[in-house]
């Protein structure tokens, strides 16, 4: 089946500094990247969708200068935590729809969890 | 806002019990249900997409069922093994929303040897 990874699967970094995650898809093209935040025991809440080539779509309530969303290639899609602060600190996963599928089927990255001092 | 509720939240049983889990979502505008299985340390998978209502689908020891029309899954595991220990998630796709999915927070399923 199709893969995406994701990278880093763990981070930790000082209250200020910037992060980055990278989420690829190995053996298909990724026509659209969602990205996900997760708080413990909670639903993954859809922050913003990638399309390839284009900026991203936001959800409601997400800052798009704290979380920026690249998505220059069909198979690489990026989420930067810009000046990350401690309640920045969560659980983040990636998924990708294959290009030319409808059925809506999502393969997801293995999540990164980030620690902000 | 649309919600997604899956319960129960967490569940223990014995290999060899069959167990099932609810799925609850918005009856109107209802696309598609998607149901994902979660491993600890790995991506969810995919396991089913329902589209119709009164679907009912199956993989191996894994069902599920779909009622559009009251907006509630059930899925099922006949007979459980350690293995089957993950996070089931649900997803709800709406009429008009694109691929855009809502999930479910999870049933928890730990299965005991």
């Amino acid at each position: 089946g199709a893969v995406v990874s994701q990278h880093p699967s763990r981070v930790i970094c000082k209250s200020g500094t910037s992060v980055k995650i990278e989420c690829r898809s190995l053996d298909f093209q990724a026509t659209t990247m969602f990205w996900y935040r997760q708080f413990p025991k909670k639903s993954l809440m859809l922050m913003a969708t990638s399309n390839e080539g284009s900026k991203a779509t936001y959800e409601q309530g997400v800052e798009k200068d704290k979380f920026l969303i690249n998505h220059a290639s069909l198979t690489l899609s990026t989420l930067t935590v810009t000046s990350a602060h401690p309640e920045d600190s969560s659980f983040y996963i990636c998924s990708a729809r294959e290009g030319y599928s409808n059925t809506g089927e999502l393969f997801f990255g293995e999540g990164s969890r980030l620690t902000v001092l | 806002i649309l919600n997604v509720e899956q319960s129960p939240q967490s569940l223990h049983v014995q290999e060899g019990d069959s167990t099932n889990f609810t799925c609850s979502f918005p009856s109107s505008n209802f696309y598609a249900l998607h149901w994902y299985r979660w491993e600890t340390a790995k991506s969810p998978e995919a396991l089913f997409v329902m589209t119709l209502n009164g679907d009912e689908k199956k993989k191996g020891r894994i069902s599920a069922t779909l009622n559009t029309k009251e907006g509630y899954s059930y899925l099922y595991i006949k007979g459980s093994q350690p293995e089957d220990s993950a996070t089931y998630l649900c997803a709800f796709r709406p009429l008009g929303g694109g691929f855009k999915t809502i999930f479910g927070a999870g049933t928890r399923l730990f299965v005991k040897a």
